[in-house]
């Protein structure tokens, strides 16, 4: 089944220890895409890759790393968690510019 | 700053009823557009893509764009309860080389009443 897989589903982690949210994608996809969800903010890009080893900052990328050694691999890194990236991220991937998104389950972060 | 604006809703449309979904973005060059569907609790899912002026069909969903307006659209034909769901506009608004910033309105609450 074509997909992408987000783990885990749900963290609560504490203020600075540092964590990483995994992401593939099956689908040989090259364009791949890191969102946060929040309400009243709506979805926001952090991050965005166009191929391996090829990375761009989205419009909320302050205390986020990415790194695309793999095609189908997209690690999010929060370095030094705070509560204000208590949030609801999203990791998507897509074929192209004209192809849309394709969104995995999404992962539930709390920052205590 | 480059932006993507809905109404928030919520739009409320009676059971078999024609539900219009607005959108404006403000890059005169975004060359790619979508609409998604989010059920509460779930991800994205994309329903619709249109790059040319004009209206683009498929089943009971008709999108359309006008660039000149910078304008996009998204009408459901025949509501039905299931569509009861947040409705997002994504507009690729750096459409220069291979970068691919899709960047989202906060999306319309839609319901659907049976």
């Amino acid at each position: 089944e074509a997909q992408v897989t987000q783990n885990p589903r749900y963290l609560i982690t504490v203020t600075g220890k540092k964590l990483t949210v995994t992401c593939s994608q099956n689908m040989n996809h090259e364009y791949m895409s890191w969102y946060r969800q929040d309400p009243g903010l709506g979805l926001r890009q952090i991050y965005y890759s166009m191929n391996v080893e090829v990375t761009d900052k989205g419009d909320v990328p302050e205390g986020y790393k990415v790194s695309r050694k793999e095609k189908r691999n997209f690690p999010l890194i929060l370095e030094s968690p705070s509560p204000n990236q208590t949030s609801l991220y999203f990791c998507a991937s897509s074929s192209g510019r004209y192809r849309g998104y394709t969104f995995g389950s999404g992962t539930r972060l709390t920052v205590v | 700053q480059k932006e993507v604006e809905q109404n928030s809703g919520p739009l409320s449309v009676p059971e078999g009823a024609i539900a219009s979904l607005n959108c404006t973005y403000s890059d005169r060059v975004s060359q790619s557009f979508f609409w998604y569907r989010q059920y509460s609790g779930k991800s994205p899912e994309l329903i619709m893509s249109i790059y040319s002026n004009g209206d683009k069909e498929d089943g009971r969903f008709t999108a359309q764009l006008n660039k000149a307006s910078q304008y996009v659209s998204l009408l459901i034909r025949d509501s039905q309860p299931s569509d009861s769901a947040t409705y997002l506009c994504a507009v690729n608004l750096n459409s220069g080389g291979s970068n691919y910033k899709l960047t989202f309105g906060k999306g319309t609450l839609l319901t659907v009443n049976p």
